[in-house]
């Protein structure tokens, strides 16, 4: 079984732009989340979502944002970047959102703003 | 809000010497789990801790939660240049379903 994919593997955007980074599960997971993990830090988690429902948020803006779709996929959406905004994003998928479930990381997004 | 410490930052062994890692949460855990992450990689799951006073091994690493469920720790025994990497715990408080990530310790082993 293929593991936990993720696009596109590199992005460079500037200032004030936007941007979706995608997910897909290991096939028979329902439950996504993402972090991002900034150069020499721990993952910060960003969102859970669980059968196409937000089911956890971290400390982060509105202008992140996420969605899951009827094949248990995932984008995260960031407007208007900053600087501070360039890290790894990583997804995790799990099979259910039970919170004892083994997470399963993706290989990441490095996004960086210009 | 719920902060996950460990100690140290950084750690360099020579191979063969033991190492450990220890993780401290502001607050009681429900559970705790473990991740290595090599340089240019993502996280890797290793095991998850649920009962106070757990201890669980896998060949040269031992993982410990402490009673209070607030504090565990991981032991690697006679490292290997395998073992580089950063060790992440992450726990997990009762009634959430997010994660908060320790702050990492970053294994060297020198042949």
């Amino acid at each position: 079984d293929a593991g936990v994919t993720q696009s596109p593997t590199h992005l460079i955007k500037t200032r004030g732009q936007h941007v979706t980074l995608r997910c897909s599960p290991i096939s028979g997971h329902k439950s996504v989340s993402w972090y991002q993990q900034v150069l020499g830090q721990g993952p910060q988690f960003i969102f859970q979502y669980y059968e196409k429902e937000e089911r956890g948020r971290g400390n982060f803006p509105d202008r992140f944002s996420a969605r899951q779709f009827p094949n248990y996929s995932s984008e995260l959406n960031v407007n208007a970047l900053l600087l501070g905004d360039s890290a790894l994003y990583l997804c995790a998928s799990s099979f259910r959102q039970d919170s004892t479930d083994t997470q399963y990381f993706g290989p990441g997004t490095r996004l960086t703003v210009l | 809000g719920q902060q996950v410490m460990q100690i140290p930052q950084y750690q360099h062994v020579q191979e063969g010497e033991d190492f450990t890692t220890y993780c401290n949460s502001s607050t009681t855990l429900s559970n705790i789990q473990w991740y290595k992450q090599r340089p240019g990689g993502h996280p890797v799951f290793l095991i998850q801790l649920v009962k106070s006073g757990e201890v669980k091994k896998q060949k040269r690493l031992t993982f410990q939660f402490g009673e209070a469920k607030k504090n565990s720790s991981l032991h690697i025994t006679a490292t290997q240049t395998t073992d580089v990497g950063t060790y992440f715990c992450a726990g997990r408080a009762s009634g959430t379903y997010k994660y908060i990530f320790g702050t990492g310790t970053r294994l060297k082993v020198l042949a």
